[in-house]
């Protein structure tokens, strides 16, 4: 199992971009990285997935160098809403261990 | 179903009874897991099923745990002889699967309390 390291808690302002490491020194080759979101009385909710390089959907962009021994999920223009709990795994979709995370802090 | 549903949202057992919490996953999805969250805690993982079978189990943390999915959709978990420390929210989700690396869906949860 690739353990999973991040910060366990930043702050930002509306408007601003987040970006959030996690490092994972030792990723497997047939590992994936894979973000999730939590807010507080709800489950968890996937983000964003990727292997190698730079991923990006309409919410988030997953960046990963080559070495693939960590992973900077970026949050562009962070609202209030966006105040949660992000989480980083490392592994294969049968291998889902969370972390403790991130605790994101947005403010006005 | 639209989601992962999860049953009862919240259940309060006293010390010693056994409670069993429902999951019933997205229609077709193979995959199906289960996670212990405490107060300010990440999910733990508990199990992990593909259809019927159980996989892996090693989160499992004491022979209290029971979990089954019998016909590979709706999956229970049984806790026998609660322990305050069981209180928690149990989680489960689902994916397709069938192949590696697909989003995984959550329920909202069942939060139990052992008093």
């Amino acid at each position: 199992l690739a353990k999973t390291t991040q910060p366990i808690s930043m702050d930002s302002y509306e408007g601003q971009e987040v970006n959030i490491t996690c490092s994972h020194n030792n990723i497997a080759t047939n590992d994936y990285i894979t973000w999730y979101q939590q807010f507080p009385s709800q489950g968890p909710r996937f983000i964003i997935q990727g292997y190698k390089t730079k991923v990006t959907n309409e919410v988030a962009s997953l960046f990963i160098p080559a070495d693939r021994k960590s992973s900077t999920l970026s949050l562009p223009r962070v609202s209030l809403s966006d105040t949660a709990v992000y989480y980083c795994l490392v592994g294969e979709l049968w291998d889902m261990r969370f972390g403790a995370g991130t605790r994101l802090t947005v403010k006005p | 179903g639209a989601g992962v549903s999860q049953s009862p949202r919240y259940k309060v057992a006293k010390r010693g009874q056994d409670v069993a919490l429902r999951c019933d996953p997205i229609s077709g999805h193979v995959s199906l897991f289960w996670y212990q969250q405490a107060l300010g805690q990440g999910p733990e993982f508990l199990t992990y099923f593909q259809n019927e079978a159980q996989l892996d189990k090693s989160g499992l943390p004491s022979d209290r745990f029971f979990a089954e999915r019998p016909e590979g959709s709706v999956s229970t978990l049984k806790i026998q002889r609660t322990q305050q420390e069981d209180s928690a929210v149990y989680l489960c989700a689902s994916s397709q699967g069938g192949e590696a690396n697909t989003e995984a869906f959550f329920g909202q949860g069942t939060r139990l309390t052992v008093v």
